[in-house]
């Protein structure tokens, strides 16, 4: 199975900052990464998809890059409303599998 | 819209049974697949498997092999998870999520509420 590791657990940072985490898969799934956001009792919710594909409806604040084995996700100027948990995703072959998340909180 | 509306939550005994239930609506349920997914408390999030609403073709997680079952009607466009021999740490939230498309399976852009499963004797 191929292992996603996120790095780091866990992210404080403030309104408006820029934040990246980040996402290393143990071999290579090219593009094949997605992210999504997940807030408590919530389902986990689509935001980037292919590396690098916004999700419809999903604010441009929210980015994603890498290939390979190294990816990252980007928020460029938090807002209330992302403090949440990411996790990482390989579709590249089954099983599929996810990062053990990030979370990200208000500092 | 697109929603998945999935069953409430169930407590069952270990080594027990549960099925839980995920309705589509809002799109051609035969045009997508589903997979399903878990999340333990506090944990992270884990595939089990997906099945075809087209053909019912399934791929299953080898860890669930022999102890899963993914099914649909595409009557009701509805697809179930079977689950047996229950054990405890198989207590977490299950949700179903439509793949994004056929031609690039495992991207999962809605999901079920979720179902709590708790496995207590």
């Amino acid at each position: 199975d191929i292992q996603m590791t996120q790095s780091p657990s866990s992210l404080s940072a403030s309104v408006g900052d820029r934040v990246t985490f980040t996402c290393r898969a143990s071999q290579s799934i090219t593009i094949y990464v997605n992210w999504y956001q997940q807030k408590p009792g919530k389902a986990p919710n689509l935001l980037i998809y292919g590396a690098t594909g916004l999700q419809s409806g999903v604010p441009s604040r929210f980015s994603g890059s890498g290939s390979g084995t190294d990816f990252s996700l980007t928020i460029s100027s938090l807002q209330p409303e992302d403090f949440a948990t990411y996790y990482c995703q390989q579709s590249y072959s089954t099983p599929y599998t996810f990062g053990q998340g990030t979370k990200l909180e208000i500092k | 819209q697109v929603q998945l509306v999935q069953s409430g939550g169930e407590v069952k005994k270990p080594g027990a049974s549960v099925r839980v239930s995920c309705k589509a609506s809002g799109y051609t349920f035969t045009n997508y697949d589903i997979s399903w997914v878990r999340q333990a408390p506090g944990q992270g999030l884990e595939w089990l498997g997906s099945i075809s609403a087209h053909n019912a073709n399934t791929k299953y997680a080898q860890r669930y092999q022999g102890r899963v079952t993914m099914t649909t009607d595409t009557s009701t466009a509805t697809a179930y998870l079977e689950l047996r021999r229950l054990r405890s740490d198989d207590t977490a939230v299950y949700y179903c999520a439509r793949d994004y498309t056929t031609t690039w399976p495992g991207i999962f852009d809605y999901w079920g509420q979720g179902t709590l499963v708790t496995v207590s004797s």
